[in-house]
């Protein structure tokens, strides 16, 4: 079992929808999750990140953590079409795991 | 200030031939982190250097090395390349070692796509 663990997609929505996504993961010896954002032909930028159970809000994202079932989710809010991007969950301890991230579509 | 850089950004190579891959950091950051990114596998890490020391280690073959310079700029080289050693090749700097601290962020280049013929 991979360490964490994320639905490829693609996922598509209509503009203006709350977006969810969401990320298992399988070691809790780690100390923070993070998203990151990737855009084609591009690296993959941090967005977020929270280390404790709830959630973390910043802007249209919030960032969403049950450490008790090991789950991590992010929402978008008001999701626009400069959204679409894939979305990579990732925790953090002296290396970095990530998921092998969820491609989004935001549809005018 | 400027990102981090990478280059080339583009990459052909045969079978059994090696390459060797630049990175630049952002000025300051002293970590630099090398990543492998395909489809079937998605992000792995490969290693990270922190002041000319490799600190961190992937489960790599030993075909996958690395170094970093006094300036903190690194290489990474792969030899006797195989069919799937053709990735995206990614490259992330940051102030410090990676380490528990969501601060320490990691800043990614665009990155270096590799395809092996």
């Amino acid at each position: 079992q991979k360490e964490v663990e994320q639905d490829p997609g693609p996922l598509s929505v209509p503009e203006g929808a709350i977006v969810s996504l969401n990320c298992t993961y399988s070691n809790s010896a780690f100390q923070y999750f993070m998203w990151y954002r990737q855009y084609s032909r591009k690296g993959p930028e941090l967005l977020m990140y929270t280390y404790s159970s709830g959630n973390k809000e910043d802007g249209r994202f919030t960032a969403q953590v049950d450490k008790s079932s090991k789950y991590i989710s992010l929402f978008i809010r008001d999701s626009q079409p400069s959204d679409s991007a894939t979305y990579l969950c990732a925790k953090r301890n002296d290396k970095i795991i990530f998921g092998k991230g969820t491609r989004l579509h935001i549809l005018p | 200030k400027a990102g981090v850089t990478q280059t080339p950004r583009y990459l052909i190579k045969t079978r059994g031939q090696q390459v060797t891959l630049s990175c630049s950091p952002i000025s300051g950051h002293r970590s630099v982190s090398w990543y492998q990114q395909t489809p079937g596998q998605g992000l792995q890490f490969l290693f990270e250097y922190f002041s000319e020391t490799q600190r961190n280690k992937g489960n790599f073959p030993g075909r996958f090395s690395g170094r970093q310079f006094s300036n903190s700029r690194s290489e990474m080289n792969v030899s006797t390349l195989e069919l799937g050693d053709s990735a995206l090749y990614l490259c992330a700097s940051s102030p410090a070692r990676t380490s528990g601290r969501p601060t320490d962020t990691q800043y990614f280049g665009p990155g270096t796509r590799l395809t092996v013929l």
